[in-house]
């Protein structure tokens, strides 16, 4: 299956700095999806992007299409401790309905 | 309708012992997937149904794993003799196709095999 790196792994953060993470990938995407996932329950959906470029905010949350259409990028402003999670990506190939997910960044907030 | 439901949440068995899981999409979503996932790692693929129809299935889905969605709504995976390496997480999601590709997830199923 399609492998798809996400960096950094894991990240220690003090409250109310900013957070970026990428995903990439070597193969062409034409959606991206990023989701947050809580311990004990299911992916829940942030953002999703369609069109290489694309920039698109959910709030404190804002997320890039990479023009290579390979790779994708989170950014979470002023983090507070509720931003706690592991984040993950997930792209879909031009052809089939399946998603491939990233392996996630696990997020800690020092308050 | 508050999202996709999950039943049982938790499920502890014997090897050997068959299991099944039943997913509750949102209302009017067409389109519906199961996944697996296991520790420290994103979700893995299994199958896609549109209604009631079955389109695509991982090689990760052995022959001992089944899903059905019957009258398009609800679906039910089935696992015929469990081995300790299907325990895992098994999420569905649902999707409605005029809205893209963006898929909303249930709880999830932890699936303990013994």
């Amino acid at each position: 299956g399609q492998q798809l790196n996400q960096s950094p792994q894991s990240m220690f953060i003090q409250e109310g700095e900013d957070v970026s993470m990428n995903c990439t990938s070597s193969s062409i995407f034409n959606t991206w999806l990023w989701y947050k996932q809580e311990p004990g329950e299911g992916p829940v959906l942030l953002i999703a992007l369609y069109k290489a470029g694309e920039l698109t905010s959910n709030g404190r949350l804002t997320a890039q299409f990479g023009i290579t259409r390979k790779d994708s990028f989170l950014n979470i402003s002023a983090s507070i401790p509720s931003d706690v999670g592991i984040y993950f990506c997930a792209g879909r190939l031009n052809t089939g309905n399946q998603f491939y997910f990233g392996t996630g960044t696990s997020l800690t907030v020092i308050p | 309708d508050t999202g996709v439901s999950q039943d049982p949440r938790h499920k502890i068995t014997k090897r050997g012992q068959n299991v099944t899981f039943r997913c509750d999409p949102i209302s009017e979503h067409n389109r519906l997937y199961w996944y697996r996932q296991t520790l420290g790692q994103g979700p893995e693929f299994l199958t896609y149904f549109q209604n009631e129809a079955q389109l695509e299935k991982s090689r990760l889905l052995s022959d001992r794993f089944s899903a059905e969605r019957p009258k398009g709504s609800f679906s039910t995976l089935e696992i015929q003799r469990t081995e300790q390496g299907d325990s895992a997480m098994y999420l569905c999601a649902s999707s409605l196709r005029s809205q893209g590709h963006e898929q909303f997830f249930g709880p999830g199923t932890r699936l303990t095999v013994l």
